[in-house]
């Protein structure tokens, strides 16, 4: 069974950066593609951004562009997200989430597996 | 970037009735849409994808249609469990430029 446990909490000042891992254990982790969502306080679910391990190249999201880092360490099956320049309208539960589509081919898919979900926080 | 739309925003149904939920893509996704469900403080849950597959452990009663630019969840037989907020997403685009729906909210009357 696969599974994906997140970092926990933040509290970051605006201007700062903050870095949010996500462990996946349970199947295959190199060749299926890691999604990072972010939902603000009582908003919907925003795409920012994925990577594929086996190939270490991401995609973001153009509103995150400049902003925000994903990258993947297959040695621990972990991916990261780093998000820089944080303002206040960046406080938000940002989850991860492993693709339903796997078999290291680049192609779009659901996302099967979620992670719990990072709360981070930006205030001064 | 493709434009997903969710209707209504808030659905209030009696337990055992019927529930149908739309999902409008601003231009063709094929059959490359999903569902999700999330209840209150917990994390999305994969309920459908490829617009109709029921994803592992789902109940029969969730069922997915449409093609193209139109899409429905539908909840045949309402149990009070099923109070949450759900999502549609397309992922029609390589590479990945996923799009989310603004969410319906499902209410038990």
């Amino acid at each position: 069974q696969v599974q994906l446990v997140q970092s926990g909490a933040e509290m970051k000042k605006p201007g700062s950066s903050v870095r949010v891992s996500c462990k996946a254990s349970g199947g295959t982790f190199s060749t299926y593609g890691i999604s990072w969502m972010r939902q603000a306080p009582g908003q919907g679910l925003e795409w920012m951004g994925g990577i594929i391990p086996i190939f270490g190249t991401a995609n973001y999201a153009q509103k995150f562009q400049g902003r925000v880092t994903i990258i993947a360490d297959k040695s621990t099956t972990t991916a990261y997200m780093e998000l820089s320049g944080l303002i206040s309208e960046d406080t938000a539960v940002y989850y991860c989430a492993r693709e339903g589509l796997g078999g290291g081919v680049p192609h779009p898919s659901y996302l099967h597996y979620w992670g719990q979900g990072t709360l981070v926080t930006v205030s001064s | 970037e493709i434009v997903m739309t969710q209707s209504p925003a808030t659905l209030s149904v009696f337990p055992g009735e019927r529930a149908t939920l739309s999902c409008r893509a601003s231009q063709s996704v094929s059959r490359k849409l999903a569902w999700y469900q999330q209840k209150h403080g917990q994390a999305p849950r994969l309920l459908i994808f490829d617009a109709s597959t029921r994803a592992t452990g789902i109940p029969a009663r969730f069922s997915g249609s449409g093609s193209g630019t139109e899409f429905t969840l539908t909840i045949s037989s309402l149990q009070s469990e099923d109070l949450a907020v759900y999502y549609c997403q397309q992922y029609k685009e390589w590479p990945p430029m996923y799009t989310f729906g603004q969410g319906t909210k499902l209410e038990i009357k």
